[in-house]
């Protein structure tokens, strides 16, 4: 069965204090793995695209990574605005069709 | 600009009671789609379609039934309303498939049902 576990449920992190959050992930012939960051009250809003191992793309103090098993988002030397629920999903079949397989999310708290 | 917008924002209503939930994309992107969020965040794909054709139907209730009047508005009405509708639901649209398919999400519905 498709499946998307994150690591750690909740992160509290030092300003600075640089860390990284884990995607592990189980599907059928992976076609896409996406990182998105939400904010209280607010939609998923994306960040990255993941498609193939040893792939890596940044924006400015993120980083994701990728393996046949797991992504990793890394992020150095955070800021309290980096606070927020980060999500991750895998692009799965639905049919004919393609589905995303979400995760339950790591909520990062930055403190001052 | 918003790219994807839903309306209304917050909904508090009673069990039993029938309502509607709307959604427009001007992003031009041909799928659509709607999640249910519960109270632990987990994201749960409702349903999703393509040029107006219904093409994702999870398994959810009868009660949910979505309407694509165009492809660039998506609406979900809901029937019989149930204490475990409560939740947030989201719209998100995605390009067409042959290009990447990232999905951009609207801000979602708060639904309360009492």
């Amino acid at each position: 069965e498709d499946q998307v576990t994150q690591s750690p449920e909740a992160l509290r992190l030092q300003e600075g204090e640089s860390s990284s959050l884990n995607c592990s992930y189980t599907v059928s012939g992976l076609r896409g793995l996406f990182w998105y960051r939400q904010d209280p009250g607010k939609g998923p809003e994306f960040l990255f695209t993941l498609y193939s191992a040893g792939e890596e793309k940044e924006k400015e103090r993120l980083k994701a990574t990728l393996t046949k098993k797991e992504s990793f988002l890394h992020i150095t030397a955070p800021k309290p605005e980096d606070s927020a629920t980060y999500l991750c999903a895998v692009q799965a079949w639905a049919g004919n069709n393609r589905k995303l397989i979400w995760g339950l999310g790591t909520s990062l708290a930055v403190n001052p | 600009d918003t790219a994807v917008s839903q309306t209304p924002k917050y909904l508090v209503t009673q069990m039993g009671n029938d309502k509607s939930i709307k959604c427009e994309q001007n992003l031009g992107h041909d799928t659509m789609y709607w999640y249910k969020q519960d109270s632990k965040k987990f994201l749960k794909i409702m349903f999703s379609y393509n040029n107006k054709e219904l093409i994702i139907n999870e398994t959810v209730p009868n009660r949910f039934s979505p309407k694509s009047p165009d492809k660039a508005h998506l609406n979900l009405h809901i029937n019989s309303l149930e204490l475990g509708d409560s939740a947030v639901y989201f719209c998100a649209s995605s390009p067409p498939r042959t290009t990447q398919e990232t999905q951009y999400f609207g801000p979602g519905t708060r639904l309360l049902v009492l």
